[in-house]
C-alpha cells in the first residue's frame, strides 16, 4: 500500500521568494507521483507529474519538483511566487497497474505581499 | 472534451434524507473513485471501483454506498445523511498514470 505525508500544513511567504513544499511518500512499489493545486474555491489541477525517466520534472505555472527515491520525496519549488500562487497544494501517489490515488493532507500556501 | 461530470454542484439536505450524487465519464476508464474534502484532512477516499461490477472500500466508506452497473457512472449513495458527512466531494476517473477529476459536490447536511 500506498502513503503520501505532506510535512507542511501550512506555508507562509513573501511574493518573489523561492518556495519549497516538502512531499513524502511511502511504497514497497514502484510508484508514480503527483502535485496538483486547489485555488480558493475551484477544483483539483494537476500542477506537474513524474511516472518515470528525469527525476526533475516541471510543471506549469513555473513549477517543479524532483523525485528522490533513496530518499521517498517529491518536493515541490518556485523560485519566486506570486501573489496568485495563493492556494493548496497537494501530493498524491499511485502505482503502474494499481489504480488507487492516495493523497497527502494538503499544504495551504500563503504568499504576502 | 475528456470530463467528468458531477452533479449537483451544490446540495442541501436534512439528516436521514436519502441522496444520490451523479458521476459519469466518457474517457472509457476502468477505474473511479469518491473522495472527500476536509479542511486538514486532505482527500480521503471513499470508495473505488476498478471496473463495472467491482468495488472497493477507501479509507472513510462508513455512511456511504457505490455502484458501477455501467463503466462510464459511478454514483455516491447516502442513505441516511448525517451533519459529519457535510463535506466537499470530488469523482475520478483514471488509468493510474493520468486522472480526472470533477468539479466538486458541496453538500451540507443540517
Amino acid at each position: 500500500a500506498q502513503s503520501v505525508t505532506q510535512l507542511d500544513s501550512q506555508v507562509p511567504v513573501f511574493e518573489e521568494a523561492p518556495v519549497e513544499l516538502r512531499c513524502n511518500y511511502s511504497s514497497s512499489v514502484s510508484v508514480y507521483l503527483f502535485w496538483y493545486v486547489q485555488y480558493p474555491n475551484q477544483g483539483l489541477q494537476l500542477l506537474l507529474k513524474y511516472l518515470s525517466g528525469s527525476t526533475l520534472v516541471k510543471g506549469i505555472n513555473g513549477f517543479e519538483a524532483e523525485f528522490n527515491k533513496s530518499q521517498t520525496s517529491f518536493h515541490l519549488r518556485k523560485p519566486s511566487v506570486h501573489i496568485s500562487d495563493t492556494a493548496e497544494y497537494f501530493c498524491a501517489v499511485s502505482a503502474p497497474f494499481y489504480n488507487k490515488l492516495i493523497f497527502g493532507a494538503g499544504t495551504r500556501l500563503a504568499v504576502h505581499p | 472534451e475528456a470530463q467528468v461530470t458531477q452533479n449537483p454542484r451544490y446540495l442541501i439536505t436534512v439528516t436521514g434524507k436519502k441522496l444520490t450524487v451523479t458521476c459519469s465519464q466518457n474517457m472509457n476508464h476502468e477505474y473511479m473513485s469518491w473522495y472527500r474534502q476536509d479542511p486538514g484532512l486532505g482527500l480521503r477516499q471513499i470508495y473505488y471501483s476498478m471496473n463495472v461490477e467491482v468495488t472497493d472500500k477507501g479509507d472513510v466508506p462508513e455512511g456511504y454506498k457505490v455502484s458501477r452497473k455501467e463503466k462510464r457512472n459511478f454514483p455516491l449513495i447516502l442513505e441516511s445523511p448525517s451533519p459529519n458527512q457535510t463535506s466537499l466531494y470530488f469523482c475520478a476517473s483514471g488509468t493510474g498514470s493520468d486522472y480526472t477529476f470533477g468539479s466538486g459536490t458541496r453538500l451540507t447536511v443540517v
